[in-house]
């Protein structure tokens, strides 16, 4: 089974900290995906990386990088937390579709309250 | 857009009752994905139906599509309480970073 797990289930800090997420997949997948999740919103793209060193903004950068120094991390910075991404934090990989059809998997979040 | 938008945003039934959701798209598609949530948990993937497929079954699940009308449904048949989740489908185009959007999802309770 695949595999996908975040550092973390809850996490709560400060304005203006730095803060990291991270997301381990074992199952070799070429991308991978960061999204938030906020009521009434549905989810949202971040960031996504299709290869090591790789990495594309998503619908709602702002706030945040990414880093993927190995195929199988990645991990969501933001730079200097702030109450309004206060959030579920989630995280997917998936194969290239050529050979998955694009399926992604999810791991089982992380929620974020920012004080 | 690629997105998908699912109908009703919130479904009630009683356990034994089939469930039945919407989902409705813009663009033309590869494959049409349902994924199910978990209250606080991430999304698990539940099945897949490319264009050229009309009808899906998985154990419970049937999934139908129809892309003259851009449109896909998902029934859940005799439901149980466990079936209570959140609902998402994701119409998908395909290409080589397999970028999916979801939509806001269908908040299903399944009331013993």
């Amino acid at each position: 089974d695949v595999k996908v797990t975040q550092s973390s289930r809850y996490l709560v800090k400060r304005t203006g900290e730095k803060v990291f997420l991270e997301c381990v997949q074992d199952m070799d997948h070429e991308n991978m995906f960061w999204y938030r999740q906020d009521p009434g919103l549905g989810l949202r793209l971040i960031y996504f990386s299709y290869d090591v060193k790789m990495k594309e903004k998503g619908d709602i950068p702002e706030g945040y990088s990414v880093s993927r120094e190995k195929k199988e991390r990645f991990s969501l910075i933001l730079e200097s937390a702030s109450t309004n991404q206060t959030s579920m934090y989630l995280c997917a990989s998936s194969p290239t579709p050529g050979q998955g059809a694009g399926i992604q998997y999810f791991g089982a979040g992380t929620r974020l309250s920012v004080l | 857009s690629q997105q998908g938008e699912e109908d009703p945003q919130a479904l009630s039934i009683q356990e034994g009752e089939n469930a039945t959701m919407n989902c409705s798209y813009k663009t033309s598609i590869n494959n049409l994905q349902w994924y199910r949530q978990n209250s606080g948990r991430g999304l698990v993937h539940l099945i897949l139906i490319r264009s050229n497929e009309r009808e899906k079954h998985s154990g419970r699940l049937r999934v139908t599509l129809d892309t003259s009308k851009k449109s896909s449904s998902l029934l859940i048949t005799a439901s149980r309480a466990a079936d209570t989740a959140s609902y998402f489908c994701a119409p998908s185009k395909g290409g080589s970073q397999g970028n999916l959007i979801f939509g806001k999802g269908t908040k299903l309770s399944v009331k013993p």
